[in-house]
């Protein structure tokens, strides 16, 4: 069974830093590009960053770029996403999600962590 | 970027109808790119459909997709009481790739 479990969240100050994890199991982690999208408490879905098979190809939206590094660990089927400067707007749920087919729809999703920005 | 605006917000149904939600584009989505998604409350977003038509393993032939270019519908023949959640269109022909604000289907 394809399984994405995602780990590392919590409250956190803004400015601070906090990295979140993805474990994924049941597949070729590494022939697969991964990706981060979250949803803010109550809102729609937003995608944050990808990353190619070999960390070739990174990417992110415009409303994280300089702040988050994503970034994987095929030896250890492991996805990561490094948050720094932390702001009140990043609070979301942040799921891990496979790419299927390059660059094109999420499938499947983990069942997220929840990060929350707050003094 | 592709703004994709979702329509109704919320569609009140009872089960055994028809639902029809429409996800439009602000600009023609390269090669009908799109994928539809159902969110339950407290769950990750299930792939339902992609490339506008193709159902996902696993995905009753209730749901179908349709459209091209800046239109696209997702219908749900006969809605089902476990089909009343929230459903979102994505976009994945440009960069960045996008979604729609979800349109919640409740029960009437």
């Amino acid at each position: 069974e394809v399984q994405l479990v995602e780990s590392g969240g919590g409250l956190v100050k803004p400015g601070r830093s906090l990295r979140l994890s993805c474990e994924a199991s049941g597949f070729s982690f590494s022939n697969y590009t991964m990706n981060w999208v979250r949803q803010a408490p109550g809102k729609g879905l937003e995608w944050v960053s990808s990353i190619s098979e070999t960390g070739t190809y990174i990417y992110y939206a415009d409303s994280v770029k300089g702040r988050f590094t994503i970034s994987r660990d095929n030896a250890k089927n492991s996805l990561y996403l490094q948050m720094n400067s932390l702001r009140a707007e990043d609070t979301s749920l942040y799921y891990c999600a496979r790419d299927p087919h390059d660059f094109s729809w999420f499938d499947p999703w983990g069942q997220g962590t929840l990060v929350t920005v707050s003094s | 970027e592709i703004v994709l605006t979702q329509s109704p917000g919320t569609l009140s149904l009872s089960p055994g109808e028809r639902a029809t939600l429409s996800c439009r584009a602000s600009q023609s989505v390269a090669l009908n790119f799109l994928a539809w998604y159902q969110q339950k409350p407290g769950q990750a977003p299930r792939l339902l459909i992609y490339g506008a038509s193709t159902r996902a393993t696993g995905i009753p032939d209730r749901f179908s997709g349709s459209g091209a270019g800046t239109d696209f519908t997702l219908t749900i023949n006969r809605v089902e009481p476990e089909d009343f959640a929230v459903y979102y269109c994505q976009q994945y022909g440009n960069s960045p790739r996008t979604f729609g604000q979800g349109t919640k289907v409740e029960i009437k």
